[in-house]
Formats: structure tokens, sequence, C-alpha cells
């Protein structure tokens, strides 16, 4: 897999976006890239992924470049709850478009959201 | 969703004793379950993959004998820290992969495990 690099740590305001941004220079074409989250003490949460579209659900916004070798992952309105270990991961979908092998976790960023 | 259920979601035990977690998936039939350790301000750390009625796959550095892998049926796999010492204290978190066709999210985790051996 892809190995990915992001900023250990990251401080935003209440209320206002939190832009994390992860670099996966080394991507290859069947690639994603999946953020999960993970706040104290509590297992990972899956937020959303993608292939080379930008995508967003309710949870948060993914930015793809073009090359596909970095992401940013956007938290619109960020609140004190999403004070969270964020991962970005980059994992292989087959052709059936399910994802297989195992999940590798990097440092991942701290973000802190304060009021 | 897919929901995965830990359980416990604490214990502490005896230092030469053993300890079973349990991760089952909820609505989901998962082939494939892996196990993770996380030490505190650390990242998870894969201890092991486990496959439906077969033999798990443990990363390197990680005891088979100490860590027991049990995953008989679709819906649930079992952790056994055997003869548990005060270093294996930490935070033990299972994921199940939902092997549906199309379902890209994938790996669903369950809520962790913290073990403390005293």
């Amino acid at each position: 897999d892809a190995k990915t690099t992001q900023p250990t740590s990251m401080d935003c305001a209440e209320g206002r976006a939190a832009n994390l941004p992860c670099n996966h220079s080394t991507i290859s074409g069947n690639e994603y890239v999946y953020w999960y989250r993970q706040i104290h003490s509590q297992g990972p949460q899956y937020i959303i992924h993608g292939l080379k579209n930008n995508e967003t659900n309710e949870m948060a916004s993914l930015i793809i470049t073009e090359d596909r070798k970095s992401s940013t992952l956007i938290l619109p309105h960020a609140t004190l709850r999403d004070t969270a270990v964020y991962y970005c991961i980059v994992r292989a979908i087959n052709a059936g478009g399910t994802s297989y092998g195992k999940l590798t976790f990097g440092q991942g960023t701290i973000l802190t959201v304060h009021p | 969703g897919a929901v995965v259920s830990q359980h416990p979601s604490w214990v502490i035990c005896k230092s030469g004793t053993s300890v079973k977690i349990e991760c089952r998936s909820l609505d989901f039939q998962a082939t494939t379950m892996f196990w993770y350790r996380q030490f505190p301000k650390q990242s998870l750390m894969l201890m092991a993959t486990s496959n439906e009625g077969s033999k798990a796959t443990y990363e390197q550095g990680v005891e088979k004998d100490k860590f027991l892998i049990n995953h008989a049926s679709l819906t649930l796999s079992t952790l056994t820290v055997t003869s548990a010492h005060p270093e294996d204290s930490s935070f033990y978190i299972c994921s199940a992969r939902d092997g549906r066709e199309g379902w890209a999210y994938g790996y669903t985790f369950g809520s962790g495990t913290r073990l403390t051996v005293v």
C-alpha cells in the first residue's frame, strides 16, 4: 500500500472549517484514499473515501488533487466533538468493488478543536 | 450500516491469568477480521488477521501462542491473551471486513477493549 504523510497536529476554532492534508505521492491507479478518525479510547470510525473525484457526505468532504498525489479532508463546521486523531489511509479495492487485505495505520493528525 | 460489537470494553486481570476478548459482526458476515493493539499515544498496530475456519496470520513479532485467535463463525472472532503480564496492558481493537459485493467501506471497527494487567 502507498505510504501517506500527515501533519502531526492541527488546531481549529469551533465553527470554522478544518482542512486536514494528506500526501500519498506513490498512490497507484487502483488505490482509494480512506479517512478514519479515532476519538480518545474508542475504535476508529469511517469518515469518507474516494478514488479521484471529490466526495462529500454528511460528515465531511474529500478533495483529491488531479494527480492524486495528495488529498484534503474538510470538516466544514468543526465542533468540539470533532477533536480526534484523523488517519489518511490508501487502500486498494478489487474489481468487484470490495476492499480487501489489511488496513495499515500511520501516526495520523491530532486535530484539536477549541472554543 | 455495518456494526461490530466488541466485549468487554475494559477488563482488569491478575498477572498470569488469561483474558478473552470477543468481536462480533452484528448485521453482516465477516469472513475476515483483524486484531489491533494500541499503546498510549501510539497508532494502531496490526497483530493478526483471522479468516473464518482457518488459522490466523500473525504479524512479525506477535507471539501466536500468547495471543490465541479463534474465528469459528462468520460473525465471531475471539482473541485470548494467555498468561497475561503487565506489559500486555493495552487497548485492543478488532475490525471486521464486510465482504459484500460493492461495499467499499470495507472495514468496521469495534469500540475497543482496555486491558489492564496487575
